[in-house]
Parts: C-alpha cells; structure tokens; sequence
C-alpha cells in the first residue's frame, strides 16, 4: 500500500469554527509531513514529524496545531483561522533518513469564509 | 537559509518538441528530489539525485545533478500531452521547493 490518504477533500470553515484535517498511510513511514500550497505556487512546508516528535516547524501561527497520535497518524487542527489561510493543505510521508522521497496525499482544499 | 531557484516559469511547447527546466541552489545539496504535479492533482515523486555529476534517466526523461551539486536540470524529449503538469525541484536540506515550472503542450 502507497497510499497517503486525507479527509476530509474539501472543507468550508468560519473564522470561529474549529476544525481538524486527517492524515493516514500504511507504508511503515516514520517522518510525516504537512504543507500548505496556494495556487500557482509550490508546497510550503509547515511541520514535520518524525518518530512522533514534532522536529520542525516552520514558524506557522499558532492557530495551526499539529499532532501525530501515532506512527500511522497525523491531525492538524485548525481555530481562527484568516481568510488568507484557504488553501490545499498537503500530508506527506517518507523514511527519515538521509536519502528518501516523499508520498503525497491528494490534500484538503480549505477555504475559510 | 537555502534558496532553490527554478526557471523557467512556465513553458508552452508544441507536442514532439523537447523541454528543460533548471534548479539552482545557493548552498550545496545534500541531494535534489523532482516531482511531478499535474492540474488539479497532488506532487509525485519522480527521482532523487545525490551522488555529484550523477545522470538518470527515465525513458524520454533525464535529470541532471551539477557537479559542485548547487544545481539540476530534468529534461523531457519528444514531449507528449501526457507530460503536461508542474515540475518542481526539491533540495533535501531543509525540503525547500522550488518554484515550479509548469509545462503546457499543444498537441
């Protein structure tokens, strides 16, 4: 199994709502990754877990919270979020060595209102 | 920190015609990755590069890592409409990408 899967697809928030975004893959990888991408621009990385640990973030505001409950799993959730924050969030998993490559989602398309 | 350059922008080809982007980076790589978006889809893993002057190729594609490994070139021969999507350059660093160029090909 390749596979990285997401939920929801889409997801329609208010500035007030809380919401989380699901991240599942059953490759056996141990770093996990979250990305932000607007259109017409490359991914930009957000966090990265490795072993569970939360080993980067990339200066994301507060009102992005991430957590990885287990090998298998990784959340974001979302609060007060801005308008400027609509945009597809990707997941990502690979090994956490030297030499790896990434699998990638299909992403949450968010567009907060 | 490090900076991954990618040019060009975009480029529109007719079918059959060959296509190249660059990447360069202002630190040296510890290796490059390449992938592949197409409209509407999510990046796929192409290839990764890391020995320096290192060359794979992929049936019409090729990719190139420069020999002080600050640089890289993916090129396409024959492009078809299939090849059609965003190719970006990922520097293993500090998995910065770079900005993409995007492919259009007119049949």
């Amino acid at each position: 199994d390749t596979e990285v899967t997401q939920t929801p697809k889409h997801l329609v928030m208010g500035m007030t709502n809380k919401k989380s975004l699901k991240c599942e893959q059953h490759m056996g990888h141990r770093a996990m990754y979250w990305y932000k991408q607007k259109a017409k621009k490359p991914p930009e990385l957000m966090f990265v877990y490795s072993y569970e640990k939360l080993s980067i973030n990339e200066s994301v505001p507060s009102r992005f919270s991430p957590e990885c409950p287990n090998s298998s799993l990784l959340n974001l959730h979302l609060h007060a979020l801005q308008p400027e924050d609509s945009a597809l969030y990707l997941c990502a998993s690979s090994q956490p060595r030297e030499s790896y490559e990434q699998y990638f989602g299909p992403g949450t398309r968010l567009t907060v209102t | 920190g490090q900076q991954v350059m990618q040019i060009p922008q975009y480029q529109h080809v007719q079918e059959g015609e060959d296509f190249t982007t660059y990447c360069n980076s202002s630190t040296t790589l510890s290796n490059i990755q390449w992938y592949k978006q197409r409209p509407g889809g999510h990046p796929v893993f192409l290839i990764q590069l890391v020995k320096s002057g290192e060359v794979k190729k992929q049936k019409r594609l090729t990719f190139q890592f420069g020999e002080a490994k600050k640089n890289s070139s993916l090129h396409i021969t024959a492009t078809q409409t299939t090849d059609v999507g965003t190719y970006f350059c990922a520097g293993h660093n500090d998995m910065r990408f770079g900005a993409g160029t995007r492919l259009t090909v007119k049949p």
